[in-house]
């Protein structure tokens, strides 16, 4: 099975900031690799797809990056919304899709 | 506008069954492959299993396999999780998330919870 970690597990920013939070999978797994944020109480919305495509509706300050197996999602300017837990996930294999444990993002 | 809308939640003893429902709305249904995916109280997401759009595909993640089973109903846009011998360790909020192809899931449901205890 594909392994997901991410890093940090938490993070402490401001409004404004430029973050940056990694995901590094088990084995390569191309380009399927995704973004999701979940604000508390709510369910995950995709952000990014497919490394770094935007996903519809999705502000233009998320940006995802990466190749084979170590993959990044920054934040150019933190906004009050964006404080929320962040999840990689891969799709490369679908009997066994696999998220990150996640990263909380916090306010400083 | 697309809608998934979970139910069928609730409380259960250990070893108890409960069947969740999700009902999808605002596109073509039988055209899009759909999961299940859940979140222990405090806890990350867990993709717990996959249906393809004929229902010729079926996956399910190690820890439920051989206890729940997904389905589907394209006549009444509706996909379902059948979970039985349930566990304190299937506690869960459950979603259901529609599947983009090869690109994650773009569409989530509110999610239902599932409380295993006596």
């Amino acid at each position: 099975d594909i392994q997901m970690t991410q890093s940090p597990s938490s993070l402490s920013a401001s409004v404004g900031d430029r973050v940056t939070i990694t995901c590094r999978a088990s084995q390569n797994v191309r380009t399927y690799l995704n973004w999701y944020r979940q604000k508390p109480g709510k369910a995950p919305e995709l952000l990014i797809y497919a490394i770094s495509r935007l996903q519809s509706g999705v502000p233009s300050r998320f940006s995802g990056s990466g190749s084979g197996a170590d993959f990044t999602l920054t934040i150019s300017s933190l906004q009050p919304e964006d404080f929320a837990t962040y999840y990689c996930q891969q799709s490369y294999t679908t009997h066994m899709y696999t998220f990150g444990q996640g990263t909380k993002l916090e306010v400083k | 506008e697309v809608q998934l809308v979970e139910s069928g939640g609730g409380l259960v003893q250990p070893g108890g069954s409960l069947r969740l429902s999700c009902v999808a709305s605002g596109f073509t249904f039988n055209t899009y492959e759909m999961n299940w995916v859940r979140q222990a109280p405090g806890t990350g997401l867990q993709w717990v299993s996959y249906i393809s759009s004929f229902s010729d595909t079926i996956y399910y993640a190690d820890s439920v396999k051989g206890r729940f089973t997904i389905s589907r109903d394209d006549a009444k846009n509706s996909v379902y999780l059948q979970m039985t011998s349930l566990r304190a360790e299937d506690t869960a909020v459950y979603y259901c998330a529609r599947a983009k192809i090869g690109s994650g899931f773009d569409y989530w449901g509110q999610g239902t919870l599932v409380t295993v205890s006596s």
